[in-house]
């Protein structure tokens, strides 16, 4: 019972580099989210995926991308990393309606440092 | 955007006692719902509680509990009987009719042996 997997667990990437994070789902969920968790500041939504094919903006967008593979991979690029994408980067499944809406899955999160 | 705040970045409580965690939040919405979750040092986000709007029952989950008061936008979590491995980082979270939801900027909950 994996649940939530994210690949790579930790990653150094220079100014300018792109990079894709990884994450898939064994639970058969509909909805995949994508977080930034910084100091003092929470969890933000960078991107959600309500169901296969579909993705939308959450809080912070600017600077990524997502791809709805299929139903089990949701993943998160960077296409050319800046210092201010340093951050613990969580990927999180949910359910169907009614206990959608909130991711209660995460993986374990990317740490990701830009230099 | 809705908001969610929680005005104690830090809390401790001695082993066995109660403490209570706060959690305010800013809404025109009325049917919506509100979470804690627990991040402990192992970064993994585990849901604690959950409490639907419309419920106006306070939601229980063992030694967990919630205060909701719909009226003043308020959800606390109370913790009874602190065990060591209840220490971590908690937060409040809120969504609403859309597929977005706001977390709070956590609690750090320190346990005191």
């Amino acid at each position: 019972n994996a649940g939530v997997t994210q690949t790579p667990k930790f990653q150094v990437l220079k100014t300018g580099q792109s990079m894709t994070l990884q994450c898939a789902q064994d639970m058969n969920h509909n909805s995949m989210y994508w977080y930034r968790q910084d100091p003092g500041m929470g969890l933000r939504l960078i991107y959600y995926s309500a169901s296969e094919g579909t993705t939308d903006k959450g809080e912070v967008p600017n600077g990524y991308n997502v791809s709805r593979l299929n139903k089990r991979e949701f993943s998160l690029r960077l296409e050319s990393a800046a210092p201010s994408q340093t951050s613990v980067y969580f990927c999180a499944s949910s359910e169907q309606p009614p206990v959608a809406r909130l991711p209660q899955h995460f993986g374990d999160g990317t740490r990701l440092s830009i230099l | 955007a809705q908001t969610v705040t929680q005005s104690q970045p830090e809390m401790s409580v001695q082993e066995a006692e109660t403490v209570t965690l706060s959690c305010t939040y800013d809404t025109s919405e009325s049917d919506y719902y509100l979470f804690w979750y627990k991040q402990p040092p192992s970064r993994q986000m585990i849901l604690v509680i959950r409490q639907e709007a419309y419920k106006q029952q306070n939601a229980t989950e063992n030694r967990f509990s919630v205060n909701f008061q719909k009226a003043a936008k308020s959800f606390s979590l109370k913790i009874s009987d602190s065990q060591l491995g209840d220490a971590a980082m908690y937060f409040c979270a809120y969504v609403g009719t859309g597929n977005q939801f706001y977390f709070g900027t956590g609690t750090s909950l320190t346990v005191i042996p």
